[in-house]
């Protein structure tokens, strides 16, 4: 029962142009969602971030929406950069657990063609 | 601060062996994790431990242990070694509150051949 789901296993764009990059949860005890940044050979690193009483956050180049009647939420890189080319896990948690148990999606591969 | 360290990185293991994969911060985080990721998969949480002592049960359990004597270390570890085990292993960890940004060690590579 797969409760985080990224459906694109793969995204490319061009440099400059905007990167989307789609997540879908179906649990509704999730209420604190982030994204997740992977390089190969490293471990993940923490992107951002978005609480369910917001719809947006945005933080420089990056900006996370958060659709709570669809259970959707989505990352927005503006400009994308060549520098961006990782894998991107999108996560969530129920935050009232005290636990900071995550459970992400399969992530999806962001290639950014200079 | 060095982070949170694993060793080793890279591990080649024969069916029914077994290992204790090491995880250190040093940060004085009191929540520690270990999760696992196979290829084209997410990270799924094995066990977790919210303080000293203290560990309990994530979603992939099963063919692992761990202990958390004191503050900085998290070991895990693999009785008997199954092909199923073949994964990337990575260790995290976080300050206080669930919202808090967990870090990640650099991750363990391990084959069970």
């Amino acid at each position: 029962d797969q409760q985080v789901k990224q459906n694109s296993p793969s995204l490319s764009v061009q440099e400059g142009r905007i990167s989307i990059l789609n997540c879908d949860y179906t649990n509704s005890m999730f209420d604190y969602f982030l994204w997740y940044k992977k390089y190969p050979a490293e471990g993940p690193t923490f992107l951002i971030s978005i609480s369910s009483i917001k719809d947006k956050n945005e933080d420089g180049r990056f900006t996370v929406f958060l659709n709570k009647s669809a259970k959707h939420l989505s990352l927005h890189i503006v400009p994308s950069q060549p520098g961006d080319s990782a894998v991107y896990f999108c996560a969530a948690m129920d935050g009232s657990s005290n636990t900071g148990k995550l459970i992400f999606g399969q992530g999806t591969t962001l290639q950014v063609k200079p | 601060n060095a982070g949170v360290t694993q060793t080793p990185k890279f591990r080649i293991l024969k069916i029914g062996q077994s290992m204790t994969l090491q995880c250190t911060q040093d940060m004085n985080h009191n929540y520690m994790y270990w999760y696992r990721q196979d290829p084209g998969m997410g990270l799924k949480l094995i066990y977790y431990s919210v303080g000293a002592g203290i560990t309990d049960k994530g979603e992939v359990p099963n063919g692992y242990n761990v202990s958390r004597s004191t503050t900085e270390d998290f070991p895990l570890r693999l009785e008997l070694a199954a092909p199923s085990q073949t994964s990337v292993y990575f260790c995290a960890s976080r300050y206080g509150p669930s919202t808090d940004t967990q870090y990640f060690g650099p991750g363990t590579r391990l084959t069970v051949l």
